[in-house]
């Protein structure tokens, strides 16, 4: 059974700051994997997705990264911004079903 | 990107009543719609998986009964949460894809409250 964990489940920094967010998981088996930002009480943005066969995906400050084999992905933001605040969930397709499997979540506060 | 509606944003209800939660694809047709259950700082769980025109595939500890999933168009999924009570309480998500490996799209969430 596919299980999802994301580390740390909060973290808060000074604006400016760079930051890293990890997600493991403990089935290779999937299809692809993503990224999303959720806000307070709010819907899901999805913020980077990442094939089976690629190594990572950038987008503006955003850069996520992928080894599968590992079971592992990371999703990098430069120079942190207040608006950055949110949590931060990873999901992960899975090739046999086509389910996606979530993470919990990291809540990120970054203060002015 | 595709863009899913999801209605109401927010409901208070009283025990017992039933609740309908509407899951719209306004931009592409959606094959597959999926509804999903967030508990506070917890992941999303998955309900079930609705096919257009077919009877949705609940997931394990789901009650079909209670959670009723009508998938009849290609734009529209609903949730009916029938005789609600407070452990209902909770924020529910649908997703909507053009298959079941294409990107699903998100709606807003829904805050349901049963009192």
């Amino acid at each position: 059974k596919q299980e999802v964990t994301q580390i740390p489940a909060a973290l808060s920094v000074p604006e400016g700051e760079n930051l890293v967010l990890n997600c493991s998981f403990t089935d290779s088996a999937i299809y692809n994997l993503q990224w999303f930002r959720q806000d307070p009480g709010k819907g899901l943005t999805s913020l980077l997705l990442i094939q089976s066969s690629q190594r990572e995906q950038t987008s503006g400050r955003l850069n996520a990264s992928l080894d599968k084999s590992s079971g592992r992905s990371t999703l990098y933001i430069a120079a942190s911004q207040p608006g950055d605040s949110a949590t931060y969930l990873c999901a992960v397709l899975m090739d046999s079903n086509y389910q996606l499997i979530w993470g919990a979540g990291t809540k990120l506060i970054i203060k002015p | 990107g595709a863009v899913v509606s999801q209605h109401p944003s927010r409901v208070i209800c009283k025990s017992g009543t039933s609740v309908k939660i509407e899951c719209r694809s306004l931009d592409f047709q959606a094959t597959t719609m999926f509804w999903y259950r967030q508990f506070p700082k917890q992941s999303l769980m998955l309900m079930a998986t609705s096919n257009e025109g077919s009877k949705a595939t609940y997931e394990q500890g789901v009650e079909k009964d209670k959670f009723l999933i009508n998938h009849a168009s290609l734009t529209l999924s609903t949730l009916t949460v029938t005789s609600a009570h407070p452990e209902d309480s909770s924020f529910y998500i649908c997703s909507a894809s053009g298959g079941r490996r294409d990107i699903q799209y998100f709606g807003a969430g829904t805050r349901l409250s049963v009192l």
